[in-house]
Parts: structure tokens; C-alpha cells; sequence
């Protein structure tokens, strides 16, 4: 079973959607949780850290359930800048291993 | 530029050559890691250093491959032998290792190697 698990999409959305994304996380003892995108022949770069609580950063809501083990990435009003490949990433404290999801493929359509 | 740099971008090697590649990671960061990443595929974990040690190594990690950061602040990737196989993006990012957002990770460019 891989550590991190994504839906690799495509999402092909028209511009001002709504879309969402989860992630799914195999060992509960994770620790750190993050949403990174990447751009076609890129690196990574990161979008938002997730907390516990929940955080929202401008149009991106980034949400965490640590009993179903998924974190999700909302983003509202979608703009054509906004596709790219979007990485779920989680970190187990104790290996300090970071375990990226192999991504979601995001287009937003004019 | 104060963020990751990688050196080269882009190297084309035949198989059997030994390859290095640097990463210069953010100055005050303390921590560093190199990723592989295939197409249509997440960044795979290959090695991470705290300062100079070099605190874990993932068990996908051949021992054709090395990685040192000397004087915890370059680090070096080294492949000998290459394999086709071994073609692939080379990402190395760092973070800060303390306070808030001390996970938080920075990539730079890549090295684009192909193993020809």
C-alpha cells in the first residue's frame, strides 16, 4: 500500500469553479501535512502547510481529518493560472521521510 | 537568487559513467534532501542531511549512489555506474529544520539526467 494516495485526475474545470481535491495517508502517526504544485517541467513549490484546525489562504482551503486519515485542498473561483499538478505531500516525524502523492492533474478551461 | 540552486540543469551520460550533481540550498536552512521524480510521478525520498550528518536513506537508495554535505552546507549527489534506469529528475530541497514552519521545504530547479 503506498503512503500517500491521490486521485491523479485529470480535473478539467471551467474557469470560476469550485474544485476539490483528497488525499488519502496510510500511517496514522504522520505528523506534517502539505499541498505543493507543480508546473509542467518545474519543481515543486509550495501552495500551503495544513493544520489541524484548518487553514485558508486567500481562494485555497486546505483541510485535515486525522480520523479518516485525508487531507483536502479546496480552491474556489478557479483561475487559469491555477493548472498545474497539485502533490499531496505528508511527513512522519520520526524517519523524517516525506512521502509525496504522485499528484493531481488540474486544467481550468477558458 | 537566494533560493535552492542545482548544477547542472540538464546531463546526458552514457551507461557505466559516474555522475555528480551539487544542490546549494537556502543559507540559513540546516536541513537537506534529495528527491528522484519520474514521469507522471511524485518526488521520490532518496536521502535528507541535518547539517552535515546524513540522517536517513531510503531503502530504494543503491549503493551506487552517495550523497555528502561536508560542511553541512553544499551537498553533492553522486551516481556511479549509471543505469538507464537511473533517468530522471534529481530535485534537492532544504528547510529550516527549527521554529514554525521548520518542515516546510524549498526545491530548487532539478538536474535532468539521462542515461543514454
Amino acid at each position: 500500500r503506498k503512503e500517500v494516495e491521490q486521485d491523479p485526475g485529470p480535473f478539467n474545470v471551467p474557469e470560476g469553479a469550485t474544485v476539490a481535491f483528497n488525499c488519502t495517508y496510510s500511517n496514522s502517526a504522520s505528523q506534517s501535512f502539505f499541498w505543493y504544485r507543480q508546473d509542467c517541467r518545474k519543481e515543486p513549490k509550495l501552495l500551503m502547510s495544513v493544520y489541524s484546525s484548518g487553514n485558508e489562504d486567500g481562494r485555497f482551503t486546505a483541510q485535515l481529518n486525522r480520523a479518516s486519515q485525508y487531507i483536502s485542498l479546496l480552491i474556489r473561483d478557479s483561475k487559469l493560472s491555477d493548472s498545474a499538478t497539485y502533490l499531496c505531500v505528508v511527513n512522519e516525524y520520526t524517519g523524517n521521510q516525506f512521502y509525496f502523492g504522485t499528484g493531481t492533474s488540474l486544467t481550468v478551461i477558458p | 537568487d537566494t533560493g535552492v540552486s542545482q548544477d547542472p540543469r540538464h546531463k546526458i551520460t552514457k551507461r557505466g559513467q559516474n555522475v555528480t550533481f551539487r544542490c546549494d540550498p537556502i543559507s540559513e536552512h540546516n536541513r537537506l534532501y534529495w528527491y528522484r521524480q519520474t514521469l507522471g510521478q511524485g518526488p521520490e525520498f532518496l536521502t535528507y542531511f541535518q547539517n552535515e550528518a546524513q540522517l536517513e536513506k531510503s531503502r530504494l537508495l543503491s549503493d551506487r549512489f552517495s550523497a555528502e554535505r561536508p560542511k553541512g552546507s553544499f551537498s553533492t549527489l553522486e551516481i556511479q555506474r549509471t543505469e538507464q534506469g537511473d533517468s530522471a529528475m534529481y530535485l534537492c530541497a532544504s528547510s529550516p529544520g527549527v521554529g514554525a514552519g521548520g518542515a516546510e521545504q524549498y526545491f530548487g530547479p532539478g538536474t535532468r539526467l539521462t542515461v543514454t
